[in-house]
């Protein structure tokens, strides 16, 4: 069964800090697909990343970034220079490939990091 | 572009009561699904769909219902509400097949009392 565990709860940081948010996950599968999810105080789930577990090259969209490393198992994600726009809660997800042919597949989401960036 | 729409947002109902939440997308997906959002719980999936006429169950099945008559509609049933059934309830859908980037509603609140 696939899991994601996202180890700390709540982080506050002040505004300009770097700040990572972990996650860590299981899998049996050697094909899956990882994701950042942003939800901020209003509400709505915003996509910020999909990662394939075949690309273990890091990446970078302006201050974010993230690091994908294989032989830990994680997927965390870093941001740069803190602002208080980057306030929200932040989920990882993983999702195995099922290879039913059905393009059947489940996404399990952590219970999410909240980030408080304070001015 | 209306994106994924969800009705009703906000729902009051007692126990025992049964209802409806609507969830249609614009887009084309053939993937949609219905997660339910608790405190501390992070997304737990319900149901989904990666077709017209093909459903499957998620994590938290037990007490909702689905149906996928059109690719546009998926709409989630309760039939005996319960106040464990008190959540925020996010629709979402994605084109192709594979896990790939979902869309989702805004939400709909339901307590039930």
């Amino acid at each position: 069964a696939q899991k994601v565990t996202q180890a700390q709860t709540e982080i506050s940081v002040v505004e300009k800090e770097d700040v990572t948010l972990d996650c860590v996950y299981e899998t049996r599968d050697t094909t899956y697909y990882l994701f950042w999810y942003k939800q901020p105080p209003s509400g709505e789930l915003v996509f910020l990343i999909r990662r394939n577990s075949f690309d273990e090259q890091n990446e970078i969209s302006g201050r974010y970034s993230w690091n994908f490393q294989k032989s830990t198992s994680s997927f965390n994600f870093t941001i740069t220079a803190s602002q208080v726009v980057d306030s929200a809660v932040y989920f990882c997800a993983l999702s195995e490939e099922n290879y039913s042919g059905a393009g059947s597949y489940q996404l399990t989401f952590g219970k999410g990091t909240k980030l408080s960036v304070i001015p | 572009n209306a994106g994924v729409t969800q009705t009703p947002k906000f729902q009051v109902l007692k126990t025992g009561q049964s209802m409806t939440l609507q969830c249609a997308q614009d887009m084309n997906h053939e993937y949609m699904s219905w997660y339910r959002q608790d405190p501390g719980m992070g997304l737990r999936l319900i149901h989904y769909s990666v077709g017209a006429g093909i459903t499957d169950q998620g994590e938290v099945p037990n007490g909702y219902n689905v149906s996928r008559s059109t690719t546009e509609d998926f709409p989630l049933r309760l039939l005996s509400a319960a106040p464990s059934q008190t959540s925020v309830y996010f629709c979402a859908s994605s084109r192709g097949q594979g896990p790939r980037e979902l869309f989702f509603g805004e939400g709909s609140r339901l307590t039930v009392l």
